[in-house]
């Protein structure tokens, strides 16, 4: 597709449900990052994917977050067993590579816990 | 810690002022400086990076390492200006952001 698209693009959930939020990155694009955007928190890294290396996961807040790229290009993030301070956007970017800090950032999934 | 500090939640001016958004940084080593710009209903998008020394769309960015800032500026805002304004800093791939200034620019 002409940029990076995720879905859903709202979510509602009940507490202690768990969520699965889609990346689908720009073609050809080998590295992919996941940000929680919330009001004055701003953006807060939580994953960083390159190629075939190993995630950088040091910004995922908990255990109960995970992610996961396949195929070296859709990508996953999983919150489980949500609360509500997980209330967020959650904004997934990719880049060329890692000689370059031009992010192209989805739209977000905005997730709403009760 | 890497860290990026933008002091300012708001920032209002009347067209025609002058803007600057504020940044600073914590980094070890010698970080590449990034502002990103969100208007209203679109994607977050690249605005300028230090390294290229650019202007876009009247904005400018100075890196000054004695400082460790990397402020925005613009000698004349316009209303189409607004927006929500973040800085970033990247070294070894990842790419730390502020909290953001909304910068809002009144007629």
């Amino acid at each position: 597709g002409a940029g990076v698209s995720q879905s859903p693009s709202n979510k509602v959930t009940e507490k202690g449900k768990d969520v699965e939020l889609r990346c689908d990155p720009i073609s050809g694009h080998t590295a992919l990052y996941w940000y929680r955007q919330s009001l004055g928190q701003g953006l807060e890294f939580l994953i960083y994917f390159q190629g075939n290396s190993a995630p950088d996961k040091s910004g995922l807040p908990s255990d109960r977050f995970s992610a996961e790229r396949t195929g070296g290009s859709v990508s996953t993030l999983t919150i489980q067993r949500t609360q509500q301070e997980d209330s967020a956007v959650y904004l997934c970017a990719s880049t060329r590579g890692p000689e370059t800090g031009e992010l192209f950032f989805g739209e977000g999934s905005r997730l709403t816990v009760l | 810690a890497q860290r990026v500090t933008q002091p300012e939640k708001l920032l209002s001016v009347f067209k025609g002022a002058p803007v600057e958004l504020k940044c600073n940084y914590s980094y070890s080593g010698s970080p590449e400086l990034f502002w990103y710009v969100q208007y209203s209903r679109q994607r977050l998008q690249l605005l300028l990076r230090h390294i290229s020394r650019e202007s876009i769309k009247g904005f400018t960015a100075d890196l000054n390492k004695g400082e460790t800032s990397f402020h925005l500026k613009k000698p004349f805002a316009q209303e189409e200006d607004s927006a929500m304004y973040y800085c970033a800093a990247r070294r070894f791939q990842k790419l730390v952001f502020g909290t953001g200034t909304r910068l809002l620019v009144s007629p």
